[in-house]
């Protein structure tokens, strides 16, 4: 089956930047969504379709894939942005979520 | 205003089994995929299946096949997800979710959770 790797944690000061990586074998040929879950609430899709943005989502998240990595910016990080990231492709009909980031705003 | 909103938290024994509903309104329930996610205690997502309502197209993740059934009333807009001879490790929150226009790619709304308890 299709394996998401993604880092374990990040951590980043307030207004600074945030990157989180999401790998898989031949990523570029998949579509790959991202999603925050605050502790206690439901995730929020937060980029799809690589670097889409849905309405009321901050300019501040961003998206991108390169190689075998797709990658979720946030910049001028707030208190806020403290959450869980998950990636997410839709592979050989399954739905494949990568175990997680843990994003600490210090 | 799209809204998902699910049925509340269940305790069950192991060994029985549990349907838990999502009701939506806001859109067409018919035109767009559902999807059921478990996450279990500290741990992160989890795809069991996910249904077509205009055509009661389903898949399911090779985990969850043959103990998960999902399926929807068209007439009142709910989804469900059945789950069978339940285990102490199927105690978990199962969110549904709804899928974009024309394609079961991703979840860009979600209900707000159901907390399910299997304890004898």
């Amino acid at each position: 089956s299709y394996v998401l790797t993604q880092p374990p944690s990040v951590s980043v000061a307030p207004g600074e930047t945030a990157t989180i990586t999401c790998g898989g074998n031949n990523i570029g040929s998949e579509s790959v969504h991202w999603y925050l879950q605050r502790p206690g609430q439901a995730p929020v899709l937060v980029i799809y379709y690589d670097s889409d943005r849905p309405s009321g989502i901050p300019e501040r998240f961003s998206g991108s894939k390169s190689g075998n990595t797709a990658t979720l910016t946030i910049s001028r990080v707030e208190a806020g942005d403290e959450a869980d990231y998950y990636c997410q492709v839709w592979h050989a009909n399954d739905h494949v979520f990568g175990i997680g980031t843990r994003v600490t705003v210090l | 205003e799209v809204h998902l909103v699910q049925s509340g938290a269940e305790v069950r024994k192991p060994g029985e089994s549990l349907k838990i509903s999502c009701q939506v309104s806001g859109y067409d329930f018919t035109s767009y995929w559902i999807g059921w996610v478990r996450q279990m205690p500290g741990k992160g997502l989890e795809w069991m299946g996910i249904i077509y309502p205009g055509d009661s197209d389903t898949r399911y993740s090779p985990s969850f096949q043959g103990r998960v059934t999902v399926s929807a009333d068209k007439t009142t807009s709910t989804a469900y997800v059945h789950l069978s001879s339940l285990k102490a490790s199927d105690s978990a929150i199962y969110y549904c979710a709804k899928g974009p226009p024309m394609s079961p790619a991703y979840f860009d709304y979600w209900g707000q959770g159901t907390l399910v308890t299997v304890s004898s």
